[in-house]
């Protein structure tokens, strides 16, 4: 399977626990975007890599989320001293961005229930 | 001017009807206006997507309306099917970047 993979595909862990989600984006893909999508709602944008470096970053991510690509490949988001409010599906994208656009590709996502 | 404003929030048609969905949207810099479908515990799938410069884009038996100036775009399903039941999702942005999502659309077919 060559979509984009994301692991694990289901966390539960209690409030003030740190999490990490691993999302693998189609191999020739530059850019990778994270999104986070709550019960009922559409996905919201969080944040966005060209290759390793971090292009954007949403206001939505506070101070105890961190997104890394450290070598252009996979990307790692981390959740901080996890909270109520941070019980949501999060999303993983690539897109191959050329000429100004570059079709996103979505992962199945990583549901976290923080107790 | 970042939001992106989807109706209905649900809609039931029966099996051959022609479910329509409406999107609009405010940011006049959005150039990419995709629609998403999702299905219960998966990724959202791109269906089909229009740029500005056409009024309408067919894609097998979908369909999307572009309106510019009253800044809407519609998605049309026809001869719908019970396996096109799922949400859908509209977005916008520019040059497909950081995508804003409307509320989605949740759709039963009916057989």
């Amino acid at each position: 399977d060559t979509g984009v993979s994301q692991d694990p595909r289901h966390k539960i862990t209690k409030r003030g626990q740190n999490v990490t989600f691993r999302c693998d984006p189609i191999s020739e893909h530059n850019r990778l975007y994270w999104y986070r999508q709550t019960l009922g709602q559409g996905p919201e944008f969080l944040t966005y890599f060209q290759n390793e470096a971090q292009l954007e970053k949403s206001r939505l991510l506070s101070d105890r989320f961190s997104a890394e690509r450290p070598k252009g490949s996979f990307s790692t988001l981390e959740i901080q001293r996890t909270e109520q409010g941070d019980s949501a599906m999060y999303l993983c994208a690539s897109s191959l961005f050329q000429g100004g656009t570059g079709e996103l590709f979505f992962g199945e996502g990583s549901r976290l229930t923080v107790l | 001017q970042q939001q992106v404003k989807q109706s209905p929030q649900s809609l039931i048609v029966q099996k051959g009807g022609i479910p329509i969905i409406n999107c609009a949207y405010e940011n006049t810099a959005f150039d990419y206006f995709p629609w998403y479908q999702q299905f219960p515990g998966k990724g959202p799938a791109l269906l089909i997507a229009i740029r500005p410069d056409v009024s309408e884009k067919k894609e097998g038996r979908f369909t999307i309306s572009f309106n510019k100036s009253a800044k809407q775009f519609s998605l049309h399903i026809m001869d719908s099917q019970p396996g096109d039941s799922a949400t859908y999702f509209c977005a916008a942005g520019q040059g497909a970047q950081k995508l804003v999502f409307g509320q989605g659309t949740r759709l039963t077919i009916n057989p």
